[in-house]
């Protein structure tokens, strides 16, 4: 049974590019949310994509955007890269509102 | 949205004590999740609270949910090495957006 899968691993961007992660749920799983974690902080919610459509969003900026496939599987998008954008995001899934969320070992961006 | 804080923001024990973290909200919550982030790793699901003055345990862990709510803990019993890590709570609005906390990270010395 695969967990969360979650691709590149690590990724190197330059200031102002574009940048898409992606996210495979744990099977059985359909919904996705996506976090961003900086060094030494909790994990901050972006948004959460349930039957393809975006159904909570945290305080993330418009250049966040992303998008959820008939099969569970989900996209973050990054438009406009800053530096502040440098961060481990996160995917995690559940059943619907179902208990806990299952992560995947992230993706770590670095913006130069 | 909701905001909590934990603390302490570090906690440094002897093999062997005990270690507790503590989670405050100023607002009610639904319920609470807790989760444990190893050095390097993501963070995994512990338990999740939602009765008011909850009670659960897990062989050395214990967790409780405040009367009114708003607050919770995690306390481990007699730590182990395999213990440290980030212990992060994280209350679920009604909606199903979960908020971090900025955790714990407990360090075991051996």
């Amino acid at each position: 049974d695969a967990g969360v899968t979650q691709s590149p691993t690590h990724l190197i961007k330059t200031r102002g590019q574009q940048v898409t992660l992606r996210c495979s749920p744990k099977s059985g799983h359909d919904t996705v949310s996506w976090y961003q974690q900086a060094l030494g902080q909790g994990p901050q919610f972006i948004f959460q994509y349930y039957e393809e459509e975006e159904r909570q969003r945290g305080n993330f900026p418009d250049r966040f955007s992303g998008h959820q496939f008939p099969n569970y599987s989900s996209e973050l998008n990054v438009n406009a890269l800053l530096l502040g954008d440098s961060a481990l995001y996160l995917c995690a899934s559940s059943l619907g509102q179902g208990i806990g969320y299952t992560f995947g070992s992230g993706t770590r961006l670095t913006v130069v | 949205g909701q905001q909590v804080m934990q603390i302490p923001q570090y906690q440094h024990v002897q093999e062997g004590e005990d270690f507790t973290t503590y989670c405050n909200s100023s607002t009610t919550l639904s319920n609470i999740q807790w989760y444990k982030q190893r050095p390097g790793g993501h963070p995994v699901f512990l338990i999740q609270l939602v009765k008011s003055g909850e009670v659960k345990k897990q062989k050395r862990l214990t967790f409780q949910f405040g009367e009114a709510k708003k607050n919770s803990s995690l306390h481990i019993t007699a730590t182990q090495t395999t213990d440290v890590g980030t212990y992060f709570c994280a209350p679920n609005t009604n909606a199903g957006k979960s908020t971090f906390g900025d955790g714990t990270t407990l360090t075991v010395k051996p």
